[in-house]
């Protein structure tokens, strides 16, 4: 499995465009990227994920550039309740490959 | 739809004790996934359950073992507890093993287990 790359923690203001970013230059051409979120004490939560082209749901937008090699999560809108920790995950087969993700914080 | 639980949701032992938790998948799905995430880290993947088989395993010893049954639910047994099995035991469910959409896995809120 791909290992990812992510910062640590990020802030974001209340109202604003959160973009999480992530980098994953090993990805191989059969993996897809996925994006989970835990909110404290919870268990993950999906929230989006793609292949190759930009993908867009009710909670997130992804944007995989050209060469696969990284991508961004994008919370159009945020809000207090999007505090959490992102992870960005490369998943082949079986298993999801938690790393230790980012750490956003929502400011009113 | 009923999503994925988990029982119970707290859980205190003894360390040389036994602990069985127990995970009821997401109804439709026939995959079931456990990991366990320590205080401070991401989930890790300890073994998964695809209609009844065990289908891949990580890096945990023998005396974690699992069970699925055909219903889909799924049991995780930890055997001789040691003090650095407390954690969260997050079971996910999913349609599948493949990545892609179908691999897309739901997690239940978790067991925290804690070992004296």
């Amino acid at each position: 499995d791909a290992k990812t790359t992510q910062p640590p923690s990020m802030d974001c203001a209340e109202g604003r465009a959160a973009n999480l970013p992530c980098n994953h230059s090993t990805i191989s051409g059969n993996e897809y990227v996925y994006w989970y979120r835990q909110i404290h004490s919870q268990g993950p939560q999906y929230i989006i994920h793609g292949l190759k082209n930009n993908e867009t749901n009710e909670m997130a937008s992804l944007i995989i550039t050209e060469d696969r090699k990284s991508s961004t999560l994008i919370l159009p809108h945020a809000t207090l309740r999007d505090t959490a920790v992102y992870y960005c995950i490369v998943k082949g087969a079986q298993k999801l490959v938690f790393g230790q993700g980012t750490r956003l914080t929502i400011n009113p | 739809e009923t999503g994925v639980t988990q029982s119970p949701t707290h859980l205190i032992k003894t360390r040389g004790q036994q602990v069985t938790l127990r995970c009821s998948s997401q109804s439709g799905h026939n995959t079931v996934s456990w990991y366990q995430q320590a205080l401070g880290q991401g989930p890790q993947f300890i073994f998964q359950y695809y209609r009844e088989e065990e289908n891949g395993r990580g890096n945990f010893p023998p005396r974690f073992s699992g069970l699925q049954f055909p219903n889909y639910s799924s049991e995780l047994n930890v055997n001789a507890l040691e003090l650095d099995d407390s954690a969260l035991y997050l079971c996910a469910s999913s349609l599948g093993t493949s990545g892609g959409p179908a691999g897309e896995q739901f997690f239940g809120p978790g067991t925290r287990l804690t070992v004296l």
